[in-house]
């Protein structure tokens, strides 16, 4: 069973920091997710990583995928509090449905 | 393309009754799945449809969840008879051969 696992689950940082948050799968998969929920809302796509080394940066965020550690990271440069929302990653499942983490609840701080 | 589009947004009933949920993904798109969101549990995958046909439906917790996608433009989720702990929002999303997912935005069911 693919399992996706996240850390750290809470995170609490102040506006400038820079923090990463980890996500591991536990079965081959040359493709990961990312999406942010804020309260309340859906889910929005931010990056789809679809093979080894890829690299995605979207204004203070940038994603990345290590295939052969089963590894993704989303790195946040200089938080800010428009930032503070939840973060999911997600791998595909039996190559069609998204398995997702139980996501990174964020809190950017003044 | 307005995105993918559920009904109803809401659904409060009460227990025993029977609940539809709908979903009409974005045109084009071949593969629609359902998720159900709770604290507890986080995202779970319930049935996902490929082509309209239900290739793996070993997320529905039980008999009284039944799914349907009769075209590709439109998809059901039926769960009969309700109880409490179905509480929870469910989310519809579809994609293109899995290049990426875009959901819905929810039907949050409270069954009291």
């Amino acid at each position: 069973e693919l399992k996706v696992e996240q850390n750290p689950l809470f995170l609490s940082m102040q506006e400038g920091k820079n923090y990463t948050i980890y996500c591991n799968y536990s079965t081959t998969s040359d493709r990961l997710y990312w999406y942010r929920q804020d309260p309340g809302k859906s889910l929005e796509s931010l990056f789809v990583l679809l093979s080894n080394g890829a690299v995605k940066q979207e204004g203070r965020l940038m994603a990345s995928l290590d295939t052969k550690a089963r590894l993704s990271t989303l790195h946040i440069t200089a938080a800010v509090h428009d930032l503070s929302a939840t973060y999911f990653c997600a791998a595909p499942l039996s190559g069609y449905a998204l398995n997702f983490g139980k996501g990174t609840s964020l809190l950017v701080t003044p | 393309d307005a995105g993918v589009i559920q009904s109803p947004r809401h659904e409060v009933t009460e227990m025993g009754q029977e609940v539809t949920l709908r979903c009409k993904p974005i045109s084009g798109h071949n593969s629609l799945f359902w998720y159900r969101q709770t604290m507890m549990r986080g995202l779970e995958l319930l049935i996902y449809f490929n082509n309209n046909v239900p290739i793996d439906d070993s997320g529905m917790p039980e008999d009284r969840f039944s799914a349907k996608m009769p075209n590709a433009s439109f998809s059901t989720l039926k769960i009969q008879p309700s109880e409490p702990r179905d509480s929870a929002v469910y989310f519809c999303a579809s994609t293109l051969n899995l290049q990426e997912a875009f959901f819905g935005q929810g039907t949050r069911l409270t069954v009291v």
